[in-house]
């Protein structure tokens, strides 16, 4: 089983901060690795694919990157709609898991 | 427009079962690894099924293996979850979720659909 962790699990930011979470992997898993965000009540969505690739409609202000068991996602100027929870997922070997979470949340 | 609508989630009592659907618009299913996630209340999302394009090939988490078995039926381009023996901690959004797949169902997830609750309580 990959292990994963997520940090920081919250975060306080304004509109227009450039924030950076971390997901780190208990093995190498290959770049096999997404980001989602999600609001309250709502379903995950599909940030990032392959640790830096943008799911097509996604804004250019989210980037991912990283390698071998260290990877981040950076939202460069955060927008009132990106506060929310965001997810890391490894898809190198099942069971596919996921990271704790990052919630961000307005200061 | 790819849609997933789950359906089928409910209060059920410890050692019941219930089974889930998943209807999909949009997308022909039969293409397509699909896959199961749940999330319980402040907890972080968790994997917990996938069914290959043909439904010839599953994969579980050791936390449902024996009690959950997935399947889909191409015809109506739906997919199912059925789950028995649940616990209490089996109460969850449940989401299915289509996999696009590197390789023997390993992938990530695009789109998920809204999810459905269930809840396992006497």
């Amino acid at each position: 089983v990959v292990w994963m962790t997520q940090s920081p699990s919250f975060l306080s930011a304004s509109p227009g901060d450039r924030v950076t979470i971390t997901c780190r992997m208990s093995q190498d898993i290959n770049n096999f690795l997404a980001w989602y965000q999600q609001k309250p009540g709502k379903a995950p969505e599909l940030l990032i694919y392959a640790a830096s690739t943008l799911q097509s409609g996604v804004p250019s202000r989210f980037t991912g990157s990283g390698s071998g068991t260290s990877f981040s996602l950076t939202i460069s100027y955060l927008q009132s709609e990106d506060f929310a929870t965001y997810y890391c997922q490894q898809y190198d070997s099942l069971p596919l898991t996921f990271g704790g979470g990052t919630t961000i949340e307005i200061k | 427009e790819v849609k997933l609508s789950e359906s089928g989630g409910d209060l059920v009592q410890p050692g019941g079962s219930l089974r889930l659907s998943c209807a999909a618009t949009g997308i022909s299913l039969s293409v397509y690894d699909m896959a199961w996630v749940r999330q319980a209340p402040g907890k972080r999302l968790e994997w917990v099924s996938r069914v290959s394009g043909s439904g010839g090939s599953t994969d579980y988490a050791d936390s449902v293996k024996g009690r959950f078995t997935v399947s889909r039926d191409n015809s109506k381009n739906t997919l199912y979850l059925q789950m028995s023996s649940l616990k209490a901690e089996d109460t969850a959004v449940y989401y299915c979720a289509r996999v696009l797949t590197t390789f023997g169902g390993r992938g990530w997830f695009d789109p998920w659909g809204q999810g459905t609750l269930v809840a396992v309580s006497s």
